[in-house]
């Protein structure tokens, strides 16, 4: 099944501070973060592998709860270059490849 | 530099007509796949291939087929079965080396318009 992204839209003003929730109803092998512009491929942006694993840096960071089922993804005192849409990535069963990604969440930061 | 090529950009097509898209990819890497993103939307699963010779239907195959005669090439052919067509197409690709957990790298995707 696919992960459930929130909120599936997020207006910013530059400077603001945005939380995307990616959740599950069992548990995920690992999940990836990416960003995608208007017209383009997503890009990585980080992966996160263990129960209560927090990564990244200052201004984009996420963290990956101690079930596995839920990860967040934090942007911080965002600027106009974070617009695009997030998604969240994740093997559906372990062995088989198979790659499904969250539902998206649409973000535009305004100046 | 290594990555991975989709052909052509944009591609428009008649009804009733099949269309394949190209995907190429220099990474050497063993897993493709092909994903469909209508406007404004998430991407959904249409077909993966782990290895060479052999491919999975992913959520939404139908109307869809594949070949991996190479581990370089995943190209995907959209039938006349496919009712709705118009879509943003991304191939990716991603190392597999026996751990499941790498990241997907994306081609520049096909634009395909049903006329």
């Amino acid at each position: 099944q696919q992960p459930v992204q929130s909120p599936q839209a997020v207006i910013l003003r530059e400077g603001e501070d945005a939380v995307i929730n990616c959740s599950s109803s069992k548990a995920l092998y690992s999940v990836h973060w990416y960003r995608q512009k208007h017209g383009e491929a997503p890009v990585f942006l980080m992966i996160l592998l263990k129960g209560g694993e927090q990564k990244g840096h200052e201004k984009i960071s996420a963290s990956f709860n101690e079930k596995k089922q839920q990860s967040s993804l934090y942007l911080t005192a965002s600027q106009l270059s974070y617009s695009g849409t997030y998604f969240c990535g994740t093997d559906h069963t372990s062995g088989t490849y198979k790659y499904i990604f969250g539902t998206g969440t649409r973000l535009k930061v305004l100046a | 530099d290594g990555g991975i090529t989709q052909s052509p950009k944009y591609l428009f097509r008649k009804e009733g007509q099949n269309v394949t898209l190209s995907c190429e990819q220099n990474l050497n890497h063993d897993a493709m796949y092909w994903y469909r993103q209508d406007p404004g939307q998430g991407l959904r699963l249409i077909y993966y291939s782990q290895i060479v010779n052999d491919f999975q239907k992913g959520d939404i195959a139908e109307g869809y087929s594949v070949s991996r005669e190479k581990k370089e090439s995943f190209p995907l052919t959209v039938t006349s079965a496919q009712k709705n067509p118009t879509a943003f197409y991304l191939c990716a690709s991603r190392e597999t080396s026996g751990i499941v957990y790498n990241e997907q790298f994306f081609g520049p995707g096909t634009r395909l318009t049903v006329l």
